[in-house]
């Protein structure tokens, strides 16, 4: 059974038109990572909850937000999206510190038209 | 800065050959974790293998071995008696702690395909 589930699996939406991905974990993991990845690229980190804590990458675009409502789920914000928006967005989820395994979800192919 | 090389883009190879992914790193931390991952075509990222810096152990799963070398920053994979179901994309990672989490730095990811 799937323990980090991403709806939807593809996602189309206007350019400039927001747009939400969600994510929920069945692992009850304290850590929650949201990654873009492009064709042929490695994935990015966008940013992380541990627990309610948000800390966002540096580079990451204001563009995007993220909602931690509770453990379970996590939800992706693009508020604005741009054509150069359009990748695969993963949702993960980790025990606490950095020798802990990623479980990945099978992610969401967004699209910008 | 930590980074992680994986310098072949692809690599195609017949069924039953063996096959060697390689995987160079850069840090400065004396404490560092590598991972593996496999990403199939259906997209979600796998678990392979970890390992910290004071292990140097090799390891073999099966058809999967793992050879870690810190004299030359390396963590190589291989795979013995290759199946098609083997061919995905796969990333060597380097993580860092980061506000109680972990941020993986991946490589570019080899991209293995296995025809029959």
């Amino acid at each position: 059974d799937a323990m980090v589930i991403q709806n939807p699996r593809y996602q189309v939406t206007q350019f400039g038109k927001p747009v939400t991905l969600s994510c929920s974990q069945t692992l009850n993991h304290n850590v929650m990572y949201w990654y873009q990845q492009k064709s042929s690229q490695a994935p990015k980190l966008l940013f992380h909850y541990y627990d309610k804590d948000f800390n966002n990458e540096a580079d990451t675009p204001d563009n995007f937000q993220s909602r931690r409502p509770n453990t379970s789920f996590c939800f992706l914000d693009i508020r604005s999206p741009g054509l150069g928006d359009a990748a695969m967005y993963l949702c993960a989820t980790s025990g606490q510190g950095a020798w802990e395994k990623l479980f990945f979800g099978s992610g969401t192919q967004l699209s910008v038209l | 800065a930590q980074k992680v090389t994986q310098a072949q883009t692809e690599i195609s190879v017949v069924e039953k050959e063996d096959v060697t992914l390689d995987c160079v790193y850069e840090t400065r931390d004396t404490t560092y974790y590598l991972f593996w991952y496999k990403q199939p075509p259906s997209g979600e990222l796998v678990f392979l293998i970890r390992r910290n810096s004071f292990d140097e152990q090799n390891e073999i799963s099966g058809r999967y071995s793992w050879n870690f070398q810190k004299s030359t920053s390396s963590f190589n994979f291989t795979i013995t008696a290759s199946q098609v179901v083997d061919s995905a994309v796969y990333f060597c990672a380097l993580s860092e702690a980061a506000q109680g989490a972990q941020k993986l730095v991946f490589g570019q990811g080899t991209r293995l395909t296995i025809n029959p």
